[in-house]
């Protein structure tokens, strides 16, 4: 099992639409969890952290559902300017000095 | 403007050549990284060098050798590489590691290495 798992996409949504995307993760002994954005050719860069109550910025909320091991992202009124691939990152901490990522969830906004 | 510049941005090499990537952090950080990127792949970490001992190696062959001078610059040396070691590889610093790690990585904008 993967240790952190995305389904790949793409999600492929208009203009204004609500996409939500999910990451499970394998180890339970996980502490903090993240999701980064990447667009094509660049670098990935942190969009935000995810707490247990859950956590919003702007558009974007962030889940966590520790007992299911599962983190979620929901994107309302989606933009052009969202699409981007969507890697969810878990810092495991015991005996692991960095982050995990999963391979991301591709979103394409389309006009 | 990032605050992690790695050089060269794009790089051809043979397999029996040896080269090396470069990465200089301007954040005054104290940890630094180096990750694998394949197509369809997650990010793979390959070393992490912390107040400039280096804590991790996940591994990785010895065809790939990694040197922290100091905490702003991280090289990658090559050498004997094999196609498959094709990929971007992205170099990232952060205030620190382990547990103090806060999540937020700062990655430069990658070298793609083609082997041929």
């Amino acid at each position: 099992r993967k240790e952190v798992e995305q389904d790949p996409g793409p999600f492929n949504v208009p203009e204004g639409a609500t996409v939500a995307f999910n990451c499970t993760y394998s180890n339970s002994a996980s502490q903090s969890f993240f999701w980064y954005r990447q667009d094509c050719r660049k670098e990935p860069k942190l969009l935000m952290s995810v707490y247990s109550s859950g956590n919003e910025d702007g558009r974007f909320t962030a889940q966590l559902n520790r007992a299911s091991q599962y983190i979620s992202l929901l994107i309302r009124d989606s933009k052009l300017s969202d699409s981007a691939t969507y890697l969810c990152v878990v810092n495991q901490r015991t005996g692991r000095r960095a982050l995990t990522f999963g391979s991301g969830t591709r979103l394409q906004v389309q006009p | 403007e990032t605050g992690v510049t790695q050089t060269p941005r794009h790089l051809v090499m043979g397999m029996t050549n040896k080269k090396s990537l470069k990465c200089e952090q301007h954040l005054g950080h104290n940890a630094m990284y180096w990750y694998k990127q394949s197509a369809k792949k997650p990010l793979e970490l390959m070393f992490v060098y912390s107040l400039e001992e280096r804590v991790e190696n996940n591994s990785v062959p010895s065809r790939f050798s990694p040197e922290c001078p100091n905490s702003s610059h991280l090289f990658l040396h090559l050498h004997t590489l094999q196609p498959e070691d094709s990929a971007l590889y992205l170099c990232a610093s952060s205030p620190h590691s382990g547990s103090g790690n806060t999540g937020e990585l700062f990655f430069g904008e990658g070298s793609r290495l083609t082997v041929l």
